[in-house]
């Protein structure tokens, strides 16, 4: 298995512009998570996706942040417009299914975002 | 407001030394804490896993320790080896007797394991 892949790997973008990183999760597993990492916040849940339905986006720090999973096999973080904190890793995880008490995530590499 | 704190930005050991990684927590709902291991340009990977009606959990070098009355964990690792170097992440759940995939994290500690 491939694993979680996110592209792209790095992105440094200006100030203002838009951001779209993507994340393709591991087949079958019906669960998506998007996280955030910085130093001052470590790692912080944004919003994730059971079946392709989001389930919980309370994470997501305001409205210039969007996430979109059209299918099984593919989701977005948009940012619009970008502005220098936005500066980040963005992981991408999936996992299986619910398990209780919690099932294990898997991680992508993540998208690093550098904004000027 | 953060709900799992790593107290300890970074932490040095010599190889062959007990680690100890340290986590507090602050939400009394929570019921199942998690280890995971990140090293560099990768993304994080589970480690090891504690049920808050245990106080111990052992796999191999790993094992954590829960003190709920302090709302406290460990992860201790024996013996500690130049491949442990790496950054670790504490995260909990509150599964509200059901089950959850939400997980919130910590700001992780950067173990450093000297040859």
């Amino acid at each position: 298995d491939a694993g979680v892949i996110q592209s792209p790997r790095h992105e440094v973008t200006e100030m203002g512009q838009e951001v779209t990183l993507r994340c393709k999760p591991i087949s079958g597993h019906d669960y998506l998570f998007w996280y955030r990492q910085t130093m001052m916040r470590g790692l912080e849940l944004l919003i994730y996706f059971n079946n392709n339905v989001p389930i919980d986006d309370s994470g997501m720090p305001e409205d210039r942040f969007s996430a979109k999973m059209p299918n099984a096999s593919f989701s977005t973080l948009k940012i619009q417009p970008s502005e220098p904190r936005d500066s980040a890793v963005y992981f991408c995880a999936s996992s299986y299914h619910l398990e209780y008490p919690t099932d294990t995530q898997y991680f992508g590499p993540g998208t690093r975002l550098t904004v000027l | 407001d953060q709900q799992v704190k790593q107290n300890s930005p970074s932490l040095s050991v010599q190889e062959g030394r007990i680690s100890i990684l340290n986590c507090d927590y602050t939400n009394s709902m929570f019921d199942y804490f998690l280890w995971y291991k990140k090293y560099p340009a990768e993304g994080p990977t589970f480690l090891i896993s504690i049920s808050s009606i245990k106080d111990k959990n052992e796999d191999g070098r790993f094992t954590v320790f829960l003190n709920k009355s302090a709302k406290h964990l460990s992860l201790h690792i024996v013996p500690s080896q130049p491949g442990d170097s790496a950054v670790y992440f504490c995260a909990a759940s509150a599964s509200y007797g059901g089950a959850t995939n939400k997980l919130i994290f910590g700001t992780g500690t950067l173990l450093a394991v000297q040859p």
